[in-house]
């Protein structure tokens, strides 16, 4: 059974970078059928998608992102990372890491439980 | 990109009742790259529907989903309890692929 799991610190300072891991059990990230990427939902608000990553490695942000976001795989490990740079309280929100099928995020038919970020000084 | 709107915000129902929430594109969307989820508290959300009215594994035939172009709509044809959520549509159509902001569906 496909399991995935954040991890990473729940608190950041303003400016500093967000970085998030990603580990997969019951799948392989180099599988050719899927992409595997972030969600974010800020408290209280709705979905937004950050990004993917393919099994060659391709990646695809948002554009309301794209300057500052990164996602990169450890393929050894079957995990996946996020980094979010120069961070803001606007940032402050769960970020689910998730599989998927299309470059663009959807559908995602499985996600973690979620990681709160807090961005705070 | 492609803006979707959920209405209404928040749906009052009784259990066995009919739900019909909606989801509006502001460009044409495939119905084939339209998503329906639903999120519970403190949950991720879960897949219902994909492509062309796919119905996620697991997920009861009491979900369904219709529409083309601009207009969607989720159906949940006779309420339980544990449908008592908040619902996303999402399309993939384009990139980025967008959410909508969401129908809570709450006890009335």
């Amino acid at each position: 059974q496909l399991q995935l799991q954040e991890s990473g610190p729940g608190l950041v300072k303003p400016s500093e970078t967000l970085s998030l891991t990603c580990s997969v059990s019951g799948a392989s990230i180099s599988s050719s059928t899927y992409y595997w990427g972030w969600i974010r939902q800020p408290p209280g608000k709705g979905l937004e998608w950050i990004g993917t990553i393919n099994y060659s490695g391709s990646t695809y942000y948002n554009p309301s992102l794209k300057s500052r976001v990164s996602i990169s795989k450890d393929t050894s490990k079957n995990q996946f990372s996020l980094r979010l740079t120069s961070v803001t309280a606007a940032d402050t929100a769960v970020y689910y890491c998730a599989r998927d099928y299309y470059y663009n995020g959807g559908p995602i038919d499985s996600w973690g439980h979620g990681a709160l970020v807090t961005v705070s000084s | 990109e492609i803006v979707l709107t959920q209405s209404p915000a928040t749906l009052s129902l009784s259990p066995g009742e009919r739900g019909t929430l909606s989801c509006r594109a502001s460009q044409n969307v495939s119905s084939s790259y339209l998503a329906w989820y639903q999120q519970k508290p403190g949950q991720a959300p879960r897949l219902l529907i994909y492509g062309a009215s796919r119905r996620a594994s697991g997920v009861p035939d009491r979900f369904s989903d219709s529409g083309s172009g601009t207009d969607f709509t989720l159906t949940i044809s006779r309420l339980e309890p544990e449908d008592f959520a908040v619902y996303y549509c999402q399309q993939y159509a384009g990139s980025p692929g967008t959410f909508g902001q969401g129908t809570k569906v709450e006890i009335k």
